[in-house]
């Protein structure tokens, strides 16, 4: 079946350590999303890339890094810069044929906890 | 600044009641209004999306409306079971933007009980 697979879907982190969240995609679709939700706070956008060997930040970059050097494959990397880093991360993507309403598609999340 | 801004924050109701959840927005102009169920620990996943040209539009038991003159939308829902106990998304798109702007809601979280 077609989706969006996060790995892992529960990480532990200590303090100082990156992280690299996994985020796969076999819907064909160009653009993929980063997001980061909080309890009692809107979905946040980190990182997007609309093609290939492209990105952009989002609202809340500081922290993160991202590569997309695969259509299907967008890894979201938590660097130790990140002072809040505990948080529940959501993956997401858009296909062209969505291009006019921009329907976005998510996978199932990933939940760091920082120790 | 373009809000949107959901009520009520939380809602507990029967199994087999309807209930309506309010979406309100200050973007503008906007192209499309959409609403995201999210169970807990889960991603969202899309029930409706309008342009700022239709009024309503349904998913099954789910029916959303839009009334772009006040800037609200409401979802209702028909006849709840228990696995509609999630958290409801109201997010709007600007018309000048793509998703890279989408403004997101917080969320009505909705408890149906036996």
């Amino acid at each position: 079946d077609g989706g969006i697979t996060q790995s892992p879907k529960y990480l532990f982190r200590k303090e100082g350590q990156n992280v690299t969240l996994s985020c796969e995609q076999n819907l064909n679709h160009d653009a993929m999303y980063w997001y980061r939700q909080d309890p009692g706070q809107g979905l946040r956008l980190i990182y997007y890339s609309q093609i290939v060997n492209d990105f952009q930040k989002g609202d809340i970059a500081e922290g993160y890094s991202v590569s997309r050097e695969k259509k299907e494959s967008f890894p979201l990397t938590v660097t130790s810069a990140q002072k809040n880093p505990t948080a529940f991360y959501l993956c997401a993507s858009t296909g062209l044929g969505d291009k006019v309403t921009g329907e976005l598609f998510f996978g199932e999340g990933s939940r760091l906890t920082v120790l | 600044k373009n809000q949107v801004e959901q009520s009520p924050q939380s809602l507990i109701i029967l199994e087999g009641k309807n209930c309506t959840l309010q979406c309100n927005y200050t973007v503008s102009p906007f192209s499309n209004l959409r609403w995201y169920k999210q169970d807990t620990g889960r991603g969202p996943v899309s029930l409706t999306i309008m342009t700022f040209s239709e009024n309503t539009k349904s998913n099954g038991r789910y029916t959303a409306t839009l009334d772009a003159d006040t800037k609200q939308s409401s979802l209702h829902i028909t006849a709840s079971q228990l696995s509609d106990s999630a958290s409801y998304i109201c997010v709007v798109r600007p018309r000048s933007g793509n998703n890279r702007k989408l403004i997101w809601g917080l969320g009505t979280s909705l408890a149906v009980n036996p």
